[in-house]
């Protein structure tokens, strides 16, 4: 069965760099989620979309920015790169419609800002 | 608000012993209750979850939660540990449809020889 597919899978910026990362959700899942999860530390939701709308916002900075295209998939844009940044990028996907909203999660993109 | 709290960040058992890996929650509104699995430098697998239908959860691997009400508790059981099962064990609650996942601090599980 097709999973979340999440690209690159490991990354290496420098500081005040920016990076790109990619989401493709199971095919016919309505919703896209993004955790950042720091080392040692559970997965904190960043941000989702609804049918390519923005539907919740968490704990994302101000310099990252998140959008869904219309064939679903989605990109998580960091800017101005900060150590802090380190950390496994999830990308989750749901189907709505299925109900108990269970996400499956993408293998992660680890973000290493050096 | 919404929280998940899971006590004890590490727990070791020996192999073929009861694993007992504890999930309590706090929601305003009836919760959707799950447990994920991550081994190192992967993503999130699901073990099971709980949508309000029965209270006794049944899961991959061998796996089970009970959801208990009045105790606020989500607990995951496993009869007999497997050293596969060794892993990070994370319980996380969803207030409904389209809702994010909030997720608890997580649990370490070793499993001695």
């Amino acid at each position: 069965a097709a999973g979340v597919i999440q690209s690159p899978r490991h990354l290496i910026k420098e500081k005040r760099e920016t990076a790109t990362l990619k989401c493709y959700p199971i095919p016919r899942h309505d919703t896209v989620y993004w955790y950042q999860q720091g080392p040692g530390q559970d997965p904190q939701f960043l941000i989702s979309f609804y049918e390519k709308m923005q539907s919740d916002k968490g704990s994302i900075p101000d310099r990252f920015s998140a959008q869904q295209f219309s064939d679903y998939h989605s990109e998580l844009n960091m800017s101005s790169l900060e150590l802090g940044d380190s950390a496994l990028y999830f990308c989750a996907s749901s189907r709505i419609s299925t109900g108990a909203n269970v996400l499956t999660f993408g293998a992660g993109s680890r973000l290493t800002v050096l | 608000a919404q929280s998940v709290t899971q006590l004890g960040s590490h727990v070791s058992v020996s192999e073929g012993a009861l694993v007992l890996l504890r999930c309590n929650y706090s929601s305003s509104v009836p919760p959707y209750l799950f447990w994920y699995v991550q081994y190192p430098n992967q993503g999130l697998q699901l073990l099971l979850k709980y949508t309000s239908a029965a209270t006794l959860v049944k899961g991959i691997n061998g796996f089970e939660a009970e959801f208990k009400k009045s105790e606020t508790s989500f607990h995951l059981t496993k009869p007999s540990a497997h050293m596969s099962d060794a892993a990070e064990y994370f319980c996380a609650l969803s207030g409904g449809y389209g809702n994010k996942l909030v997720f608890g601090a997580g649990t370490i599980l070793r499993v001695k020889s």
